[in-house]
């Protein structure tokens, strides 16, 4: 079996401060790993995704995400967030034939 | 590309009713998801379709849920009777072969008075 485990629930933030969501997975194979973003009143969409190759990988709007394969970890970073990036965010998994499953997500904040 | 369409948006009934879904995925996607998504927490699948064939239903309450995707295209879900901890967002998502990557639609939401 595989689960998802997102620490943060709830995240709150200024303007222009650095932002760092963890999530971890259980599975002992090769994984994908996705993190999904969704923005107040609209639908999940990705930000970023894993198959294999470079562990640090750069998503859309500033995000990164790095996997760490001995802490089955693929937490996710952006060095200045903006108010735009209030959303809830989730992480994702999918290991071998299972179907993605999704962390129960961190909802963030950013004040002007 | 037209993206993943859900219908209703919104719907409240009472508890004992019954009540459908529907959506319709991208052009190609083989792959369809429905996935229950309550207040506060992360989407939970309930069932995966192959074309039209089911592939995993293990987390689909059959005793009051059921889906289907007669012409692996189009997929409806139905709950009846719907509980009051019916009430969420349900989600319909397709996959892309190539990459895996989901995408989904906006979203059903059921509130059960």
């Amino acid at each position: 079996a595989q689960s998802v485990s997102q620490h943060n629930h709830h995240v709150i933030l200024s303007e222009a401060a650095s932002l760092e969501l963890g999530c971890n997975y259980s599975y002992g194979g090769t994984v994908n790993l996705f993190w999904y973003v969704q923005y107040p009143g609209q639908h999940l969409q990705l930000l970023l995704k894993y198959f294999s190759g470079d562990p640090l990988v750069k998503g859309i709007k500033g995000f990164e995400a790095e996997f760490i394969k001995s802490k089955f970890s693929f937490n996710l970073r952006k060095p200045s967030v903006q108010w735009s990036d209030t959303a809830e965010y989730f992480c994702a998994v999918k290991g071998g034939s299972y179907i993605p499953t999704f962390g129960r997500g961190t909802s963030l904040i950013v004040h002007p | 590309e037209a993206g993943v369409a859900q219908s209703p948006r919104y719907k409240i009934i009472e508890k004992r009713q019954s009540v459908a879904f529907w959506c319709n995925p991208i052009s190609g996607h083989a792959t369809l998801y429905w996935y229950q998504q309550i207040l506060g927490q992360g989407p939970k699948l309930l069932i995966q379709f192959q074309n039209n064939g089911v592939v995993d239903d293990s987390q689909l309450p059959k005793d009051r849920f059921s889906a289907e995707r007669l012409k692996g295209v189009d997929s409806t879900l139905k709950i009846q009777p719907a509980k009051l901890e019916d009430s969420a967002v349900y989600l319909c998502a397709s996959q892309a072969a190539n990459t895996g990557e989901l995408f989904f639609g906006e979203g059903s939401r059921l509130t059960v008075l």
